[in-house]
């Protein structure tokens, strides 16, 4: 089977830096993924890293170690919108690759 | 990206009905999609697999019956809960999956509640 673990909450003032962190267990890997959920809407696509290293796109950077089976998303220069649910995600070879989803992390940012 | 449409946004149906759930790929030929279902403050869980042209695949658990999934056409998916119940009322997306499978692409999801 497949499990995802990453922190259930995050507190971070505006202009700060965060870092959310996502370990993983699989026995196929198909790259790590982000997605960004504000409540009540769908979850929107923050980045994909299939080999290891730091995928940056704007103000958010993902990292993945495989040998450690980790990644990260980094967020920087926070704004109040960036509160929200992150979800780091990994594919399920045994569900024609559909999305597993960690628990999520509750991201606020305070002023 | 991508579009998925999906409807509707929200649904409020009475216990034992029916509710149809629509999604649509606008702008490219879905053979895959994906349906999940959120309960508040929980992740996104998997309910199926829905292959166009094909039987959908169920998660362990999900009861093939009561979600009834069809997916005729390369942009249409469409989720029926069938004999609602309270315990139904949920929030149920859907998703299709990019060429090269690096992205997800989600409809806007669907609100329902059973009453």
């Amino acid at each position: 089977g497949q499990s995802l673990e990453q922190p259930s909450e995050v507190t971070a003032v505006e202009g700060a830096i965060v870092q959310i962190n996502c370990t993983y267990q699989t026995s196929g890997f198909y790259g790590l993924s982000w997605y960004q959920q504000h409540d009540g809407g769908a979850p929107t696509f923050l980045s994909y890293n299939g080999l290891d290293g730091l995928e940056e796109t704007g103000r958010f950077s993902s990292f993945l170690s495989r040998s450690d089976s980790y990644g990260y998303l980094l967020l920087q220069e926070l704004q109040m919108k960036d509160s929200a649910s992150y979800f780091c995600a990994v594919r399920d070879g045994n569900s024609g690759y559909a999305l597993n989803f960690g628990k999520g992390t509750s991201l606020l940012v305070t002023p | 990206g991508a579009v998925v449409s999906q409807h509707p946004s929200r649904v409020i149906c009475k216990s034992g009905t029916s509710v149809k759930i629509e999604c649509r790929s606008l702008d490219f030929q879905a053979t895959t999609m994906f349906w999940y279902r959120q309960f508040p403050k929980q992740s996104l869980m998997l309910m199926a697999t829905s292959n166009e042209g094909s039987k959908a695949t169920y998660e362990q658990g999900v009861e093939k019956d009561k979600f009834l999934i069809n997916h005729a056409s390369l942009t249409l998916s469409t989720l029926t809960v069938t004999s609602a119940h309270p315990e139904d009322s949920s929030f149920y997306i859907c998703s299709a999956p990019s060429r090269g499978n690096t992205e997800a692409f989600f409809g806007q999801g669907t609100r329902l509640t059973v009453v």
